[in-house]
């Protein structure tokens, strides 16, 4: 099935670093979504964006909607040790029966050894 | 209940064997969706429903494959003669409005090991 591009796979975090991953798509899609996975966990939604060019930001994690609808990005500032987990982006077209999301292949950031 | 219920939360079947995967959804959740999350992947949609219709089922990979919420509330995912293939994550999503422009909330699935 279809799956977003989404980079890094995987990233090693320190402390206190600032951390950024994006997320490409060949369609357009009219909601980009953040998700976070722990182990045995299902998603977790963190940043939900409506609009193209929307900056939204929760806490320390910023997410934009890239102008063409077909990109995003998230950035998580002065990590934190429980930011470790695995990061998904997702679009949606809602509306009528549809609604389905796809996401990306995720990015797993696990701590510096 | 305050979340999306999924059970059993482990399941090993054998080859060949027919299983059964259980969701119930937030109460009061119209839409709900199922979604297949193999080994280091994200997840993968596989169908949906809003009630008791099942609007969208174009994700399911076979027709060994079968989802039924014949009440508009709890569902069920049937995988019949099951092959290891189908060993993956399974996860439950509702959310409360039809095609709702919001994310969904995830059950924390179920992880069916066909050996």
């Amino acid at each position: 099935g279809q799956q977003l591009n989404q980079s890094p796979q995987s990233m090693f975090i320190q402390e206190g670093e600032d951390v950024s991953m994006n997320c490409t798509s060949s369609s357009i899609f009219n909601t980009w979504l953040w998700y976070k996975q722990d182990p045995g966990e299902g998603p977790v939604l963190l940043i939900a964006l409506y609009k193209a060019g929307e900056l939204t930001s929760n806490g320390r994690l910023t997410a934009q909607f890239g102008i063409t609808r077909k990109d995003s990005f998230l950035n998580i500032s002065a990590s934190i040790p429980s930011d470790v987990g695995i990061y998904f982006c997702a679009g949606q077209n809602y509306g009528g029966s549809q609604g389905n999301l796809i996401f990306g292949k995720g990015t797993k950031l696990s701590v510096k050894p | 209940g305050a979340g999306v219920s999924q059970s059993p939360r482990y399941k090993v079947a054998k080859r060949g064997q027919d299983v059964a995967l259980r969701c119930d959804p937030i109460s009061g959740h119209v839409s709900l969706f199922w979604y297949q999350q193999a080994l280091g992947q994200g997840p993968e949609f596989l169908t949906y429903f809003q009630n008791e219709a099942q609007l969208d089922k174009s994700g399911l990979p076979s027709d060994r494959f079968f989802a039924e919420r014949p009440e508009g509330s709890v569902s069920t995912l049937k995988i019949q003669r099951t092959q290891q293939e189908d060993s993956a994550v399974y996860l439950c999503a509702s959310s409360y409005r039809q095609g709702a422009p919001y994310g969904y909330t995830f059950g924390s699935g179920t992880r069916l090991t066909v050996v």
